[in-house]
């Protein structure tokens, strides 16, 4: 099982849209997770962080956690063409050793149609 | 002016080669990371240092060698590259290494080994 998964997409919505990602963890004992966005050629960035159970909200993007069901979302509102990238989720894990380190998921390339 | 920078942007060589790629921050962070991010996109913790000392070091080949001679700057060295070692190179840093560090990455060096 890998430690983040992520639907690969494409996700394609139709611009002015709700775009919904979507992200499994299998660390329980993780507790902070990020999303990043990655446009083609460029490197990630960070756009949303959420540490606690319920949503969080930054603009037009909603983090949403459920760590009982070890689950983390990201919700776009009113897509935009410009929002076409790969998002990254990203989870910190412990992984049974002594330092934290952030793993990724393989990312879902969000396709936005004007 | 920029906050993560790294060089080269691209580098492309021989089997057999060996080469560097040279990273600093200017963000005034403890800590940096090398991540490797192959075709599909998945990005993975290589090594991992803290205020120069290596904190984390991944199952990698020990032709990879990192080094940090100031917390400002990391320094990834590739001996012998292979095929597989082709693939876009990130360096990164965060504030520290707490659980909710954020990270700032570098714009990546392409690496192809022909």
């Amino acid at each position: 099982q890998k430690e983040v998964e992520q639907n690969s997409g494409p996700l394609s919505v139709p611009e002015g849209a709700i775009a919904s990602l979507n992200c499994t963890y299998s660390d329980r004992g993780s507790q902070s997770f990020f999303w990043y966005r990655q446009y083609s050629g460029k490197s990630p960035e960070l756009i949303m962080f959420i540490y606690s159970n319920g949503d969080k909200e930054d603009g037009r993007f909603t983090a949403q956690l459920n760590k009982a069901s070890q689950y983390v979302s990201l919700l776009i509102r009113d897509s935009q063409p410009s929002d076409s990238a790969t998002y990254l989720c990203a989870v910190n894990s412990w992984g049974g050793g002594a330092t934290n380190k952030l793993i990724f998921g393989t990312g879902t390339l969000l396709a936005v149609q004007p | 002016d920029t906050a993560v920078s790294q060089t080269p942007k691209y580098l492309v060589t021989q089997m057999g080669n060996d080469k560097s790629i040279k990273c600093e921050q200017n963000l005034g962070h403890d800590t940096m990371y090398w991540y490797k991010q192959d075709s599909k996109k998945f990005l993975k913790i290589m090594f991992s240092y803290n205020n120069k000392e290596l904190i984390i070091n991944e199952t990698v080949p020990n032709r990879f060698s990192p080094k940090s001679p100031d917390k400002a700057h990391l320094n990834l060295h590739i001996n012998s590259l292979e095929l597989g070692d082709s693939a876009v190179y990130f360096c990164a840093s965060s504030l520290g290494t707490g659980n909710n560090e954020k990270l700032f990455f570098g714009s990546g060096t392409q690496l192809s080994v022909l």
